[in-house]
């Protein structure tokens, strides 16, 4: 199994409704990161999130991290054309109260916005 | 502060030849990370270097794939022979120390092979 699941696999909307992705570890996170992704292209840095609780908002997209869960969701709201490309979640991850430096992703979500 | 730089952006080559990758990283990052990211899926990590050293190439392909980071700046990653499974977008990244202060990312290297 993956150590970083990712859901859904795909979202089709129709502009302007919310939506949220979510992201969960079967590991210890020190780290999530959301990025969001043009096909076959570079990553785009969305968030950082590494307390429990932590919470970060950027325009219409927010973050939340629940360590005790150890899982992430990433929420659109009055989601645009604009929003449509690939989302990523990247966590460090680790074991023994220790981190493994560096990234594990997730499969990615396919977000489609119908205008 | 200048970001990781990636080359070529694309590249086109046929199947059984070889071809290479060029990244440097954000001045003064120890670590250096290179990932394969085969469209439909996440990135998966190849290499990680730190300075110079190989922390982890458990998932490099190493019959056909190499990676060195001579001085420990910039790094090269080469594919030799090319095969069709080998197309995807090639990331690379880097990190103050092994994820401290986060990771910043290239803009990849989108590669086919036909």
């Amino acid at each position: 199994s993956q150590e970083l699941e990712q859901s859904p696999q795909s979202l089709i909307v129709q502009e302007g409704k919310n939506l949220t992705i979510n992201c969960t570890s079967s590991k210890t996170l020190y780290g999530l990161y959301w990025y969001k992704q043009k096909y076959g292209e570079g990553l785009i840095f969305l968030m950082m999130l590494q307390k429990g609780g932590e919470e970060k908002s950027h325009e219409k997209i927010t973050a939340k991290l629940d360590e005790k869960k150890q899982q992430s969701s990433l929420h659109i709201t009055a989601s645009q054309p604009s929003h449509a490309g690939i989302y990523l979640c990247g966590a460090d991850i680790g074991a023994g109260g220790t981190s493994y430096g560096k990234l594990t992703f997730g499969q990615g979500t396919i977000l489609t916005v119908h205008p | 502060e200048a970001g990781v730089a990636q080359s070529p952006r694309y590249k086109i080559i046929e199947k059984r030849q070889s071809v290479a990758f060029w990244c440097n990283p954000i001045s003064g990052h120890a670590t250096l990370y290179w990932y394969q990211q085969i469209l439909g899926q996440g990135p998966k990590l190849l290499i990680q270097f730190q300075n110079n050293g190989v922390v982890d190439d458990s998932q490099l392909p190493k019959d056909r794939f190499s990676a060195e980071r001579l001085k420990g700046v910039d790094s090269t990653l080469k594919i030799q022979p090319a095969k069709l499974e080998d197309s995807a977008v090639y990331l690379c990244a880097s990190s103050l120390d092994q994820g401290t202060r986060g990771y910043t990312f290239g803009s990849g290297t989108r590669l086919t092979v036909v």
